[in-house]
């Protein structure tokens, strides 16, 4: 199993620009998580899916970020305009029993 | 609210046990988690317990919970080098969802 494949792994981008993470969860997993990590915030749930519909997207900072998983291998999280705030490390994860999520390697963001 | 509290740094020496501790405080979480997350990777599963236990053990790893106090442990035995790592709690949130509360994470440098 190849687990979840992030793309790409690194990204700089200038402020302004739109940006765009790519997932692609593990075979057979109903849950796919994404999160952003800092290190004044820590790890924050952005947003998750269940069989491809979004079920809580409270965490998703403000109308900048959208998240889309047009089918059960792939999902996007787009961010447009992006700002240097946005810079961090973003996961996903994917799940298929309660709590037991498999992440991702992460993308490095760098918004200047 | 939902909180997970945990210390920031632990430093120990090679061969010495570990104990990483959390707080919690949702007293109806039915299952907590530890996570480890090594430089530059994703967030990796542990172990976990479930509620009504007060102690798992697997292998070096063991986990401690006293549920009166919300007070969750994590002990690894004769630690080493490569167990230097951030480690995360984690409490499932209550209701019928998959989100995780999460701690911001526990930093263990393991000195040779």
């Amino acid at each position: 199993d190849a687990g979840v494949i992030q793309s790409p792994r690194h990204e700089v981008t200038e402020m302004g620009q739109e940006v765009t993470l790519r997932c692609k969860p593990i075979s057979g997993h109903d849950y796919l998580f994404w999160y952003r990590q800092t290190m004044m915030r820590g790890l924050e749930l952005l947003i998750y899916f269940n069989n491809n519909v979004p079920i809580d997207d409270s965490g998703m900072p403000e109308d900048r970020f959208s998240a889309k998983m047009p089918n059960a291998s792939f999902s996007t999280l787009k961010i447009q305009p992006s700002e240097p705030r946005d810079s961090a490390v973003y996961f996903c994860a994917s799940s298929s029993r309660a709590g037991e999520q498999y992440f991702g390697p992460g993308t490095r963001l760098t918004v200047t | 609210g939902e909180d997970v509290e945990q210390s920031l740094f632990l430093s120990v020496r090679e061969g010495d046990s570990s104990v990483i501790n959390c707080t919690y405080t949702d007293s109806s979480s039915t299952y907590l988690y530890w996570y480890k997350q090594e430089p530059g990777a994703g967030l990796q599963l542990l172990t976990y317990i479930f509620s009504n236990m007060d102690m798992k053990q697997d292998q070096r790893l063991t986990v401690l919970l006293n549920k009166k106090d919300k007070h969750l442990s994590l002990r690894i035995a004769d630690t080493q080098t490569g167990d230097s790592a951030i480690y995360f709690c984690a409490e499932q949130s209550p209701g019928n969802n998959r989100k995780l509360i999460w701690g911001l994470g526990t930093s263990l440098a393991v000195n040779p």
